[in-house]
């Protein structure tokens, strides 16, 4: 158990709606993620932070954005959500040591676009 | 662009039957290869980092190895509760990039 709590767990919302997911690590780690996963694509990187206000873009960012004002909160925000953006999304966290890069994963949030 | 292929997709297997899951990959500097375990509706599970070819991991009944184009996840006797989706992802680049594979989805049957 890596100390990593998604928020909420499950959601359904409506195109056009913005959403905020919240994933929230008490280990202080420096690294923190946000994957989606979807049938057929497995896992992919939506967008990360090395730091506190410090993000950058995964593989399919479009359409979301981060923040991290804390080092123990990551915020995922749909803007204005689209059904394309239904998935299960996971936080994940990493603290590099050395050759230890390995990320460890929250729970995950269902989200439903209707 | 790296890629992780995962085979097969499925595999069912009866209890005791010893088998190995393939992850072949292409990727620009490997630096790590990571086996996860994720059971439905939960996040992956963290099983083994293996960092050079010819590296080996074990982990109860699960044994992981490395070649320079492709992991094995071998499963001794498996049981039951074994079943779950087995995910291999890779770590490459100069930031903390991961490409992960589809997974594996193995059944044993008791």
């Amino acid at each position: 158990d890596a100390g990593i709590t998604q928020s909420p767990r499950h959601k359904v919302t409506e195109t056009g709606t913005p959403v905020t997911l919240r994933c929230h690590q008490t280990e202080n780690h420096r690294y923190m993620y946000w994957y989606r996963q979807d049938p057929g694509h497995g896992l992919r990187l939506i967008h990360y932070s090395y730091g506190v206000k410090d993000t950058d873009k995964g593989e399919v960012s479009d359409g979301y954005s981060v923040s991290r004002s804390k080092t123990e909160d990551f915020l995922l925000t749909l803007e204005s959500a689209t059904s394309s953006q239904t998935s299960v999304y996971f936080c994940a966290i990493s603290e590099p040591k050395g050759l230890t890069d390995t990320q460890y994963f929250g729970p995950g949030t269902r989200l439903t676009v209707l | 662009e790296d890629q992780v292929t995962q085979s097969p997709e499925a595999l069912r297997l009866q209890e005791g039957e010893s088998s190995s899951l393939n992850c072949s990959y292409t990727v620009s500097g490997l630096r790590g290869l990571f086996w996860y375990r994720q059971d439905p509706g939960k996040g992956p599970e963290f099983l083994f980092t293996l960092y050079s070819a010819g590296e080996e991991k074990e982990k109860e009944r699960l044994k992981a190895t490395l070649t320079k184009k492709e992991s094995f996840l071998h499963i001794t006797a498996p049981k039951p509760e074994d079943s779950a989706t087995y995910l291999c992802a890779v770590l490459s680049g100069g930031y903390q990039k991961v490409t992960f594979g589809t997974g594996t989805k193995l059944q044993v049957i008791p």
